[in-house]
């Protein structure tokens, strides 16, 4: 059981718009700790996608996008396309736990 | 070109002991923390503990305290993921990150490593 909860698969068609959920608790997310967000294609390893709440690395399109409100945060990815399909992580840090945290990950399945 | 280069994969006994590692080059290897992630076979990532090789001082999830140790060679600029008694349930792939700070995030990752356990 994931400290943060993700609902375990998305899909969308091509072009589509989807949001990925991570609801935490007063111990991590709700005590503001930033969130952020990875990206795992088949076979590889992770990769930083969004960093603090909505910042982008330098590389990652504009397409993706990250929010936070209390103790939940959100990711989107808009005009989805087939590379996008892959498994997306949150993470936080947990005060309560004094450890980072991730969620148990989200498949994404373009139709 | 920041780099984490792991080491290769194992098949182990349980019982038997394991040193993984995983060696930082392209920046300064003691201004930043370096994590552990285990990945279980078709499951999610999970965070096991992190080191700042600057010191060694190490931080461990509670889920993980006790069954690993974490450590770190500055000289070599390498850091190491250490079991003394696996189980078959340690089969899994491990991956080191790099972070600035405990709370932030990983900005770059190793290749991972392939730990598989089996009588």
């Amino acid at each position: 059981q994931s400290v943060l909860t993700q609902p375990p698969s998305v899909s969308g068609a091509p072009g589509q718009r989807v949001t990925i959920s991570c609801t935490g608790s007063s111990s991590n997310i709700g005590a503001r700790y930033d969130v952020h967000w990875y990206q795992q294609l088949p076979g590889a390893a992770p990769k930083l996608l969004i960093y603090d709440n909505n910042s982008r690395p330098s590389g990652v399109p504009d397409r993706f996008s990250g929010s936070k409100s209390g103790t939940s945060a959100s990711l989107a990815i808009s005009g989805l396309q087939a590379e996008d399909e892959a498994d997306y992580y949150c993470q936080s840090y947990d005060g309560l736990a004094d450890s980072v945290v991730f969620g148990g990950g989200t498949k994404l399945t373009v139709l | 070109e920041v780099q984490l280069v792991q080491s290769g994969a194992e098949v182990k006994k349980p019982g038997e002991s394991l040193k993984i590692s995983c060696k930082g080059s392209g920046y300064s290897f003691t201004t930043y923390w370096i994590g552990w992630v285990r990945q279980m076979p078709g499951k999610g990532l999970e965070w096991m503990g992190i080191i700042f090789p600057g010191d060694s001082d190490a931080r461990y999830s509670p889920s993980f305290q006790g069954h690993v140790t974490i450590s770190a060679d500055k000289s070599l600029t390498t850091a190491y993921l250490q079991w003394n008694n696996l189980k078959t349930s340690d089969t899994a792939i491990y991956y080191c990150a790099r972070t600035f700070r405990r709370v932030a995030p990983s900005d770059y990752w190793g290749q991972g490593t392939l730990v598989t356990v089996s009588s």
